[in-house]
């Protein structure tokens, strides 16, 4: 069974920091790979989606790799705003099935 | 419309009260799933369908979970004799490609057993 673990679990930084979070998972026979932003009360908001044959995705500030062999991927944010603070769930979908699995998020706090 | 549309938005139930969560997904998108958000925590998959078919269901944690998506767009969610362990928040995808796309999430429909 697929696991998903994102370190940290929470994170504050002063505004303007550059910053990484990581998520991680046990199989590594995956589909694709989603990070998502939630702001309290709200539902996610996807943010980039790599395919298991890209290593890495840029949207802006943001910039996901992907290193599916070790299991691992990381969000890169770049410049932090006080915008930027929310929670950071990472995602995947297997080859087989359809649904994803979430890791447990963290929770980022930038500071103005 | 433009996006995913849940209702109700927030729901207090008490216990051993039967509940419905609707979803409406956007317009065209044939796969539909259903997600359990504890608080503080990722969500967990409860149900997936593409267009009229449940064709998983293996994440519904108990037989008083029933989803059903009759006529392939909008879906409801059916939790019967609440419990306490029930209170979540219920979130809604959907996706233009079966199994592949990019999912689109709603803002939730949030459960309250007293």
């Amino acid at each position: 069974k697929q696991e998903v673990t994102q370190i940290p679990a929470a994170l504050s930084v002063p505004e303007g920091e550059n910053l990484v979070l990581n998520c991680s998972f046990t199989d590594s026979a995956i589909y694709n790979l989603q990070w998502f932003r939630q702001d309290p009360g709200k539902g996610l908001t996807s943010l980039l989606l790599i395919q298991s044959s890209q290593r890495e995705q840029t949207s802006g500030r943001l910039n996901a790799s992907l290193d599916k062999s070790s299991g691992r991927s990381t969000l890169y944010i770049a410049a932090s705003q006080p915008g930027d603070s929310a929670t950071y769930l990472c995602a995947v979908k297997d080859n087989a099935g359809n649904m994803l699995t979430f890791g447990g998020g963290t929770r980022l706090m930038v500071k103005p | 419309g433009a996006g995913v549309s849940q209702s109700p938005r927030y729901k207090v139930a008490k216990r051993g009260q039967d509940v419905a969560l609707r979803c409406d997904p956007i317009s065209g998108h044939v796969s539909l799933f259903w997600y359990q958000q504890a608080l503080g925590q990722g969500p967990e998959f409860l149900t997936y369908f593409q267009n009229e078919a449940q064709l998983d269901k293996s994440g519904l944690p108990s037989d008083r979970f029933f989803a059903e998506r009759p006529e392939g767009s909008v879906s409801t969610l059916k939790i019967q004799r609440t419990q306490q362990e029930d209170s979540a928040v219920y979130l809604c995808a959907s996706s233009s490609s079966p199994g592949t796309g990019e999912l689109f999430f709603g803002e939730g429909s949030r459960l309250t057993v007293l």
